[in-house]
């Protein structure tokens, strides 16, 4: 079993729709979360970052982390087209330490 | 500025041959990693360096694959005997300092396909 779970998808969704992505992991030693956006063939882009458990928004971003549960969620309101990538949840033990991935979910919004 | 660039974008080779793949970090960034984005086991870390020395190769799947990071910048990720399974994307990513995990900056990879 993988350290860091994440759907594969794809999650397709209208244009203006929330979209909600989540994973879990089994490690409790993870501390920083982090949201990438990756387009084909690009590499990741950092989108979100949260240290610890609680919540963090930035424009039309939300991430959410629970600790108790394992659990990390990113949350894209009024989605537009150009959001349609693969979101890739990842994190760390330590600041500046190596980075866990989970598998991706690929997003595509319909217009 | 200029991002973390990777050369060369696309590599095919036979089995058995080596490679080399080359990662330009971010000016002034003194952390460097490499990771493996492949189908079947998503994004993996491989080597991290801090500065020129390399104090995490915990990812290095066989002694085939070696690394190197010359004068704190420039770094080769070489795979020797390559094998069909080492097909993937090869991914750098720079960061400022080390302690600052949420600033890995990702280069756009290197597509290496083994015949």
């Amino acid at each position: 079993q993988k350290e860091v779970e994440q759907d594969p998808g794809p999650l397709s969704v209208p244009e203006g729709a929330i979209v909600s992505l989540n994973c879990t992991y089994s490690n409790s030693a993870f501390q920083y979360f982090m949201w990438y956006r990756q387009y084909s063939r690009k590499g990741p882009e950092l989108l979100m970052y949260t240290y610890s458990s609680g919540n963090k928004e930035d424009g039309r971003f939300t991430a959410q982390v629970d600790k108790s549960s394992k659990y990390i969620s990113l949350f894209i309101r009024d989605s537009q087209p150009s959001d349609s990538a693969t979101y890739l949840c990842a994190m760390s033990k330590t600041a500046g330490n190596k980075l866990t991935f989970g598998g991706g979910t690929r997003v595509l919004v319909k217009p | 500025g200029a991002g973390v660039s990777q050369s060369p974008s696309n590599k095919v080779t036979e089995k058995g041959k080596d490679v080399e793949l080359r990662c330009d970090p971010i000016s002034g960034h003194t952390a460097l990693y490499w990771y493996r984005q492949s189908l079947g086991q998503g994004l993996e870390f491989l080597i991290y360096f801090q500065g020129n020395s390399a104090p995490d190769k915990s990812g290095l799947p066989s002694d085939r694959f070696s690394a190197e990071r010359t004068g704190g910048s420039v770094s080769t990720l070489t795979i020797q005997r390559t094998q069909q399974e080492d097909s993937a994307v090869y991914l750098c990513a720079s960061s400022l300092e080390q302690g600052r995990v949420e600033t890995q900056y990702f280069g756009p990879g290197t597509r290496l396909l083994v015949l």
